[in-house]
């Protein structure tokens, strides 16, 4: 099946650093992708939707100068966490819809990366 | 403001008997529901879904169920195994986006 990656798995980092998460699609191309993060005993919440050649679509509550998202390519998105804080440290999750296959729902084949993990001291 | 509930946060089932996951909802937009299989240090993993114009889902030993005028879903996995043993998490879409529950860990002991 299709797979995604993340880079890295864990990262511990002083606070005012900033940070950067890779998201790879490992075998087929993504031209959106999703970044969602996840803080303990609580749900994955969708931070914001990137896109391959274009901007990212934010939600709302979520700084854009904050988490900034690159999508360089079709397999590649990149979300940079900007002047680190405690408050930021969280489980970052990215997923890939691998697309309409088969009349197959898009939700149905979003495939997520194992998550990163950042602690910031 | 929480959209999609899992209200028990843990349940403990014996092997071989059912367990039930429930899933709560408040908005009446959503058309699409999905669980997920979650273990730890991994991303989620899809597990199955079900369409608002449904009421009922089965694939294999799971199967889920819409009640939509109660706006309430359930997982139900039967016979439950060991391995079954993670965190689920329901999920509801409008769109290409999906909104999680917050999990509910089932543990499955022998």
């Amino acid at each position: 099946g299709a797979v995604v990656s993340q880079h890295p798995s864990w990262v511990i980092c002083k606070s005012g650093t900033s940070v950067k998460i890779e998201c790879r699609s490992l075998d087929f191309q993504a031209t959106t992708m999703f970044w969602y993060r996840q803080f303990p005993k609580q749900s994955l919440m969708l931070m914001a939707t990137s896109n391959e050649g274009s901007k990212a679509t934010y939600e709302q509550g979520v700084e854009k100068d904050k988490f900034l998202i690159n999508h360089a390519s079709l397999t590649l998105s990149t979300l940079t966490v900007t002047s680190a804080h405690p408050e930021d440290s969280s489980f970052y999750i990215c997923s890939a819809p691998v697309g309409l296959a088969g009349g197959i729902p898009l939700q149905e084949t979003q495939y997520f990366g194992p998550g990163t993990r950042l602690l910031v001291l | 403001d929480q959209q999609v509930k899992q209200n028990s946060p843990s349940l403990s089932v014996q092997e071989g008997r059912i367990s039930i996951l429930n899933c709560d909802y408040t908005n009446s937009m959503f058309d699409y529901f999905l669980w997920y299989k979650k273990y730890p240090a991994e991303g989620p993993t899809f597990l199955i879904s079900i369409s608002s114009i449904k009421d009922k889902n089965e694939d294999g030993r799971f199967t889920v169920f819409l009640n939509k005028s109660a706006k309430h879903l359930s997982l139900h996995i039967v016979p439950s195994q060991p391995g079954d043993s993670a965190v689920y998490f329901c999920a509801a879409s409008a769109s290409d986006k999906l909104i999680f529950g917050t999990g509910t860990r089932l543990q499955v002991f022998p």
